[in-house]
């Protein structure tokens, strides 16, 4: 059974910095292209991050670039988001989220989310 | 960046009701067309991709159809637990755009 496992959400202050972590199992973690997708309190999805299986490539939402980075180490099966100057705009509740294979590119599966507060 | 929109934001049913969501996009893109799924307090659900393909383990009275910018996901007979918010995205160009949400409530 695939699972994603986020954690390392929390409050953090206007300026500060949090990592976040999602831990994957049941499915070769390696081939698979992984994004972050964040929801704001109340709000719709917004796309935030992506990276390739290899973690050769990333991509970031113009929201979040040159504050964020993402990265993977497929030796323990998981995915990171770091974010530093964090905004209070950027309180939501983030998912990590498979990238199905075959072209399609749909997300197949999601984990449960980790909540990040950005408050003083 | 590719722009989302669905209509309607928000429509009340009953069960057994048929339903119909529209997702529009700005420019075409092609099949690469998703659907999603999501309940308070959870996590979002894929239901079709590819614009009318169905999800393993997703109920056979959810449809999708549609291809270039227009778009519709079909629930034939609303049932108690299909009663959630529904997304589209698009998977046609990075970034992967969402539409804002349909909420499906109660009549």
């Amino acid at each position: 059974e695939v699972q994603l496992v986020e954690s390392g959400g929390g409050l953090v202050q206007p300026g500060g910095s949090l990592r976040l972590s999602c831990a994957a199992s049941g499915f070769t973690f390696s081939n698979y292209a992984i994004n972050w997708v964040r929801q704001a309190p109340g709000k719709g999805l917004e796309w935030v991050s992506a990276i390739t299986n290899s973690g050769g490539a990333t991509y970031y939402a113009d929201s979040v670039r040159g504050r964020f980075t993402i990265s993977r180490d497929n030796s323990k099966n998981t995915l990171y988001l770091r974010m530093d100057s964090l905004r209070a705009e950027d309180t939501a509740v983030y998912y990590c989220a498979v990238v199905a294979l075959g072209g399609s590119s749909h997300y197949s599966n999601w984990g449960q989310g980790a909540l990040v507060t950005v408050s003083s | 960046d590719i722009q989302m929109t669905q209509s309607p934001s928000s429509l009340s049913a009953s069960v057994g009701d048929r339903v119909t969501i529209t997702c529009r996009a700005s420019q075409s893109i092609s099949s690469y067309l998703n659907w999603y799924q999501q309940k308070p307090g959870k996590a979002p659900k894929v239901l079709i991709y590819s614009a009318s393909s169905i999800q393993s383990g997703a109920p056979s009275r959810f449809s999708g159809s549609g291809s270039g910018t227009d778009f519709t996901l079909t629930i034939s007979s609303l049932q108690p637990e299909d009663f959630a918010t529904y997304y589209c995205q698009q998977s046609y160009s990075s970034p992967f755009t969402f539409g804002p949400g349909t909420k499906v409530d109660i009549k």
